[in-house]
């Protein structure tokens, strides 16, 4: 099954500041990425499809990049509500998988 | 409104037997694929089992095959999960997960959980 390694474990960052997220994968998933937010003590929640494209009500300052092995989640101007944790997730090849997931913290 | 909303998670002795349940609402139940996905209180994300909208096609992931069924009644909007010969790593909070139509394994929406807790 597919490997997804996330990186890093843990950012710090303060409101206003831009987020990096990488999700690298242990071979091509093409563009099948996909990317979950997660706070605590609540079920994930859809962010991005196909690597790219942003879920229903989802905020224009979430963007998804990348294809093949290299995936980056990037959050332009983090709001006080992005702090949690995100997964990432691969529908390339069966059966799914996620990543370990990053943990965006309040610096 | 889309929900979901499991039951049935408790505490367990190893070698046990726990069945989940899923109560839909707020969307077409039998149009979908709906799955169970885990994680372990801390920890990542674990795709557990899926079945189709009729309930004639069942996986499962490794880990759990031969153990766990998957079930579903379209006329209740329920789906279930019997989980059999229980071990201390299936220790878990069980997510039921509905599938982005077609997407096969975009999970578009997500229940609250119920955890499972496996322990002697």
């Amino acid at each position: 099954e597919i490997v997804l390694t996330q990186s890093p474990a843990t950012l710090s960052l303060s409101p206003g500041e831009r987020a990096t997220l990488s999700c690298r994968a242990s071979q091509s998933v093409s563009s099948y990425l996909i990317w979950y937010q997660q706070k605590p003590g609540q079920a994930p929640r859809l962010l991005i499809y196909d690597a790219s494209n942003r879920a229903t009500d989802i905020p224009a300052r979430f963007s998804g990049s990348g294809s093949g092995t290299d995936f980056t989640l990037t959050i332009s101007s983090l709001e006080p509500e992005d702090f949690a944790v995100y997964y990432c997730q691969q529908r390339s090849s069966w059966p799914p998988t996620f990543g370990g997931g990053t943990k965006v913290e309040i610096k | 409104e889309v929900q979901l909303v499991a039951s049935g998670g408790g505490l367990v002795q190893p070698g046990g037997s726990l069945r989940l349940s899923c109560a839909a609402s707020g969307f077409t139940f039998s149009n979908y694929w709906v799955h169970w996905v885990r994680q372990v209180p801390g920890k990542g994300l674990v795709w557990v089992s899926r079945i189709s909208r009729d309930g004639t096609i069942k996986n499962y992931a490794d880990s759990v095959k031969g153990r766990f069924t998957v079930s579903r009644d379209n006329a209740q909007n329920m789906q279930y999960l019997q989980m059999n010969s229980l071990r201390v790593d299936d220790t878990a909070v069980y997510y039921c997960v509905r599938e982005w139509g077609g997407s096969g394994t975009i999970f578009d929406y997500w229940g609250q959980g119920t955890l499972a807790t496996v322990s002697p």
